[in-house]
């Protein structure tokens, strides 16, 4: 069974520019969650997906930053314009059900964002 | 809001010797606990978990019990290997509206051979 996927691995961008994530869950995940991971810390919620539904978003920087999921299989995560503090590691994961308290997350590698 | 704190790395081990990780939570639900290991190079995965209170999860010689009286779910081994060095996350989940999954900031385990 593949696991999630995620392109590309590493971006070196220009502050100010945009930016794009892909993430592919495992097939016949419906939950999937996008993450930030800051240097040294652990990873933090930006966004999570019933299907294709936005279901928590409460954390996600909604001036610059965007995502869709809109046939609740793949998604993609924006940030537009680009700020060096968004450098980090950004994390997909799924899950097969919808989101209770023991639903384990399975993780893609991260795409390791450079902002110059 | 809900929060996990785990002991600051790296952990440098010999190997054949004790691992411990500590890790305590606070959480406004009833939470379940989960331990994630990174390896270089590739994603968090799961490790093992605990549900309830008294639980002890358990996987590949790593196990950890739910401590509800001292909100802990401390990562043991009994001898490490080399091939274990890598970065633990604990983790929570809650049940409620709005869920939000709570990281630590991970622990970096070396192993020396």
């Amino acid at each position: 069974e593949a696991g999630v996927v995620q392109s590309p691995r590493y971006k070196i961008i220009e502050k100010k520019q945009p930016v794009a994530f892909w993430c592919n869950p495992i097939s016949g995940h419906n939950t999937l969650y996008w993450y930030r991971q800051n240097l040294g810390q652990g990873p933090e919620l930006l966004i999570r997906y019933e299907n294709e539904e936005a279901v928590d978003d409460s954390q996600l920087p909604k001036d610059r930053f965007s995502a869709e999921r809109l046939k609740g299989v793949d998604s993609t995560l924006k940030i537009q314009p680009a700020e060096l503090g968004d450098s980090a590691v950004y994390l997909c994961a799924s899950s097969p059900r919808p989101q209770g308290r023991q639903e384990t997350q399975y993780f893609g590698p991260g795409t390791r964002l450079l902002v110059l | 809001g809900d929060s996990v704190t785990q002991m600051e790395g790296p952990v440098t081990l010999s190997e054949e010797a004790f691992l411990t990780i500590n890790c305590t939570y606070t959480a406004t639900g009833y939470p379940s606990l989960f331990w994630y290991v990174q390896y270089p190079g590739e994603g968090l995965q799961l490790l093992l978990k605990a549900t309830k209170a008294d639980d002890k999860g358990s996987n590949k010689g790593f196990e950890a019990t739910y401590r509800k009286e001292t909100t802990s779910f401390h990562l043991e081994k009994g001898s490490v290997q080399v091939s274990d060095s890598a970065v633990y996350f604990c983790a929570l989940g809650t049940s409620g509206g709005s869920y939000i999954p709570t990281f630590g900031r991970g622990t970096s385990l070396i192993v020396h051979p």
